[in-house]
């Protein structure tokens, strides 16, 4: 059975602070990891990973994927609060399951001035 | 462009009514998904649609049905609801590259 665990499940933190949100899977099919950044509605998309070891960027977020060891880590610095969210991630499959995303519970994220 | 829609918003129903979610989208995406969420939990998938005339089940198909006469629409069918189907429902479609872009989502009760 796929399986997606985030960690930790609640964080609680002050502007300025730095945080990382890890997110481990164990999945068939594993073709991409995408993270996703809830406010009280829909996700909203915030990185696609696919290549072990190459973070990518935007703005204070950023994130990277070991393949081999089936992680990834999504790090927010100087946080503020308009950071205040549920951050998901979802393993991508590919093959005969292409396209299901499976998604981890949740962290969340809640940055006080 | 509008991207993905869905109504209604909410709906409050009685236990054994039935219902459609609507969900639309205008960019032509072959491949389309619904979602619940429960409350404190990640998204689990329904049913999903890889193009107009073919559906598959997702996670957690029961008490659901969908269709997909055409590439825009990919309706949601409660045909029996149980308090256990309170819950809030997403819609996305793919845009491509591995990732998918959600719909404003329906917040639906069932007393």
């Amino acid at each position: 059975e796929d399986k997606v665990v985030q960690s930790p499940l609640s964080l609680v933190v002050h502007e300025g602070d730095t945080v990382t949100l890890n997110c481990s899977y164990e999945v068939t099919n594993f073709r991409s990891l995408l993270w996703y950044k809830q406010e009280k509605k829909a996700p909203t998309f915030l990185f696609m990973l696919t290549s072990s070891g190459i973070e990518k960027k935007s703005g204070r977020l950023s994130s990277i994927l070991d393949k081999k060891e089936l992680f990834s880590i999504l790090n927010i610095t100087a946080t503020q609060t308009g950071d205040s969210a549920v951050y998901l991630c979802a393993p991508f499959m590919g093959g005969t399951s292409y396209g299901k995303l499976t998604f981890g519970q949740g962290t969340i994220l809640t940055v006080h001035p | 462009n509008a991207g993905v829609t869905q109504t209604p918003k909410f709906r409050i129903l009685k236990i054994g009514q039935s219902m459609t979610l609507q969900c639309t989208q205008d960019m032509n995406h072959n491949y389309m998904y619904w979602y619940r969420q429960d409350p404190g939990m990640g998204l689990k998938l329904i049913y999903y649609s890889v193009g107009a005339g073919i559906t598959d089940k997702g996670e957690v198909p029961n008490g659901y049905n969908v269709s997909r006469s055409t590439t825009e629409d990919f309706p949601l069918r409660l045909e029996l609801a149980a308090p256990s189907q309170t819950s809030v429902y997403f819609c996305a479609s793919e845009a491509g590259v591995d990732t998918q872009y959600f719909g404003p989502g329906t917040r639906l009760t069932v007393l």
